[in-house]
């Protein structure tokens, strides 16, 4: 059974960068159909979908982030990473990695999140 | 893209049926069959519901339906109960490889 699991930094300072890696365990990141993407939650609101990467390097972003972020993908490790440049306070999130079915916004797997502070 | 408007919170008895709306534009929910829904509780991975607008993943209750019409999605729970209380968010394909998630909606069992 197919799982992911973030890991990085809980706390960046503003204007930093935050980084973050998912693992994908049980499975290869490899499989053709399924693309990673990452999705965060702000502090009492809602998701938002950040992003996502097809194991091949095809990127795709919110365009509300695309300046700032950038995903890439380690076949070797099964592993996809987020990078987030000059973060701010507004960037304070619950991170979540996912995995989408075709790309048409299934995510059927999900890590369990983690929490990002950006301090000042 | 804005996000997709449901109602902050959507309360039932257990037992009873309740619809959470999911309210997109004809550029989102209205042009594409490609509406999800997730079930979030604190603490906990978000949970799978539904994709393509009504299909419902292996392993998930039947008592949880969806539909759309025109540019509003609808996620009903028929049969509350105490285990279903938790925010629910929509998602849909918006075009040009774009996802957009709905507002969520807090769900309370009475």
């Amino acid at each position: 059974q197919v799982q992911l699991q973030e890991s990085g930094p809980g706390l960046v300072k503003a204007s930093q960068t935050l980084s973050l890696t998912c693992t994908v365990s049980g499975g290869s990141i490899s499989t053709g159909g399924y693309y990673w993407s990452w999705i965060r939650q702000l502090p009492g609101k809602g998701l938002e979908w950040i992003g996502y990467i097809y194991f091949t390097g095809s990127t795709y972003y919110n365009p509300s982030l695309k300046s700032r972020v950038s995903i890439s993908v380690d076949t070797s490790y099964n592993q996809f990473s987020l990078r987030l440049n000059s973060v701010t306070a507004a960037d304070t999130a619950v991170y979540y990695c996912a995995r989408d079915v075709d790309a048409d916004a299934a995510f059927d797997i999900w890590g369990q999140g983690t929490m990002v502070t950006v301090s000042s | 893209q804005s996000a997709l408007t449901q109602p902050a919170s959507v309360s039932g008895s257990p037992g009873q049926s309740i619809t959470i709306s999911c309210t997109g534009t004809s550029s989102d929910v209205g042009r594409y069959n490609l509406v999800s829904w997730y079930q979030l509780h604190s603490g906990k991975a978000p949970k799978f519901m539904i994709y393509e607008g009504s299909q419902r993943p292996s392993g998930v209750s039947d008592r949880f339906s969806a539909s759309k019409s025109g540019n509003t999605a609808s996620l009903t729970i028929s049969g509350l109960q105490a285990e279903d209380e938790a925010d629910y968010y929509c998602c849909s394909y918006a075009g040009n490889n774009v996802y957009v998630f709905g507002t969520g909606t807090k769900v309370t069992v009475l």
